[in-house]
């Protein structure tokens, strides 16, 4: 098993330009989410989902859209880039909803460094 | 809105010495895990505490989960060169599934 893939690795933009994050985990978890990770500010959740074809927002959705058409991809979309969305791009997944009481810990990919110019 | 705030941020102690950090939420947790990330990596699923009161140990690590559900810790008992790295709190809320929300981190650097 691969786990969660990320892609790409780094990436920089010009503001205003748009861009896709990809994330895919073979695990057949029902839930992922994305988080943004900055210096001091630990890991703020951007958009989550608990299956296929239903997304909420997180603490800091702005800026930022999902979809989750199949169980195995969560893509992110920045839609107009701007300087400070100038991060470190996570997105996990687990085989449970964080909120449940079973064991539900979530398994992060490498990540993406975007840096937005 | 929910929060999660983890304390210290940082801690720099001598190889050998204790590590304790301590994270609080001001509503009632469904349960807290704990995750540790290496420099430069991504963070790893260390625990997840569900009930009031419990204790859990891994070796020298022992994390805790306040009777209230509010309040969570880590220790780290004579710390090793190989602790390095920034621990993480993350609370979940009952009635608010799938929303994990992370403290802001302590990053323990060790002095061999």
């Amino acid at each position: 098993n691969a786990g969660v893939t990320q892609t790409p690795k780094f990436q920089v933009l010009k503001t205003g330009q748009s861009m896709t994050l990809q994330c895919a985990q073979d695990m057949n978890h029902e839930y992922m989410s994305w988080y943004r990770q900055d210096p001091g500010m630990g890991l703020r959740l951007i958009h989550y989902s608990v299956g296929a074809g239903i997304t909420d927002q997180g603490e800091v959705p702005n800026g930022y859209n999902v979809s989750r058409s199949t169980t195995e991809d969560f893509p992110l979309r920045l839609l107009s880039a701007a300087p400070s969305q100038t991060s470190v791009y996570f997105c996990a997944s687990s085989p449970t909803p964080a909120g449940s009481s079973y064991n539900s810990p979530l398994h992060f990919g490498n990540g993406t460094r975007l840096t937005v110019t | 809105g929910q929060q999660v705030m983890q304390i210290p941020q940082y801690q720099h102690v001598q190889e050998g010495e204790d590590f304790t950090t301590y994270c609080n939420s001001s509503t009632t947790l469904s349960n807290i895990q704990w995750y540790k990330q290496r420099p430069g990596g991504h963070p790893v699923f260390l625990i997840q505490l569900v009930k009031s009161g419990e204790v859990k140990k891994q070796k020298r690590l022992t994390f805790q989960f306040g009777e209230a559900k509010k309040n969570s810790s880590l220790h780290i008992t004579a710390t090793q060169t190989t602790d390095v790295g920034t621990y993480f709190c993350a609370g979940a809320y009952s009635g608010n599934t799938g929303k994990l929300i992370f403290g802001q981190g302590t990053t323990l650097q060790v002095k061999p």
